[in-house]
């Protein structure tokens, strides 16, 4: 059952223009969504987060966007660096408040390759 | 230390060999992750640990697995008799009190490979 979707596996793109990665969901209890960056041989880092009272989060070159309805999200990054290059994961939790924990569900994560 | 420290980075072993991992939190961090990643998939949750309450271990795959905490330090994650589909990234993660919108640090992993 997987509960968070990430369709497409890889994704390459030239620098400097936009990188777009998708993510779907199926569990409306879902209401604080995460994307982790991760490199070869290294944990996953945190990148950026969005509540579900929001429907943008915007941090330097990245900015979330959540559309509730659709049960998606999606991380843009303007302009896109050969540094960006890594897996990206997003990952979304039950209850943002302090009663819940962060337990996260995760996607299968969403190569993406930078070309200089 | 400054991060989340995994030992060993590498394991390999032997079907129906036992095998421990080790964690080592951020200092302060009261709360503890494992997730495992299996090739070409996501993380998966396996135990949770909070101070002194019970830990959640709904996401452990069977009773193979189990896992201990002393404190709000060290952590063990034990998998007996192992299996070759038990090879995958073995991560832990820690946060500052396990609230449901803080971010997770994450360890560097141990690949375990079960040949």
């Amino acid at each position: 059952d997987q509960q968070v979707k990430q369709n497409s596996p890889s994704l390459s793109v030239q620098e400097g223009r936009i990188s777009i990665l998708n993510c779907d969901y199926t569990n409306s209890m879902f209401d604080y969504f995460l994307w982790y960056k991760k490199y070869p041989a290294e944990g996953p880092t945190f990148l950026i987060s969005i509540s579900s009272i929001k429907d943008k989060n915007e941090d330097g070159r990245f900015t979330v966007f959540l559309n509730k309805s659709a049960k998606h999200l999606s991380l843009h990054i303007v302009p896109s660096q050969p540094g960006d290059s890594a897996v990206y994961f997003c990952a979304a939790s039950v209850g943002a408040g302090g009663t819940s924990y962060g337990k996260l569900t995760f996607g299968q994560g969403t190569i993406l390759t930078v070309h200089p | 230390g400054a991060g989340v420290s995994q030992s060993p980075s590498n394991k390999v072993t032997e079907k129906g060999k036992d095998v421990e991992l080790r964690c080592d939190p951020i200092s302060g961090h009261t709360a503890l992750y494992w997730y495992r990643q299996r090739l070409g998939q996501g993380l998966e949750f396996l135990i949770y640990f909070q101070g002194n309450s019970a830990p959640d271990k709904s996401g452990l795959p069977s009773d193979r697995f189990s896992a201990e905490r002393t404190g709000e330090s060290v952590s063990t994650l034990t998998i007996q008799r192992t299996q070759q589909e038990d090879s995958a990234v073995y991560l832990c993660a820690s946060s500052s009190r396990g609230g449901g919108n803080e971010k997770l640090f994450f360890g560097s992993g141990t690949q375990l490979s079960v040949l």
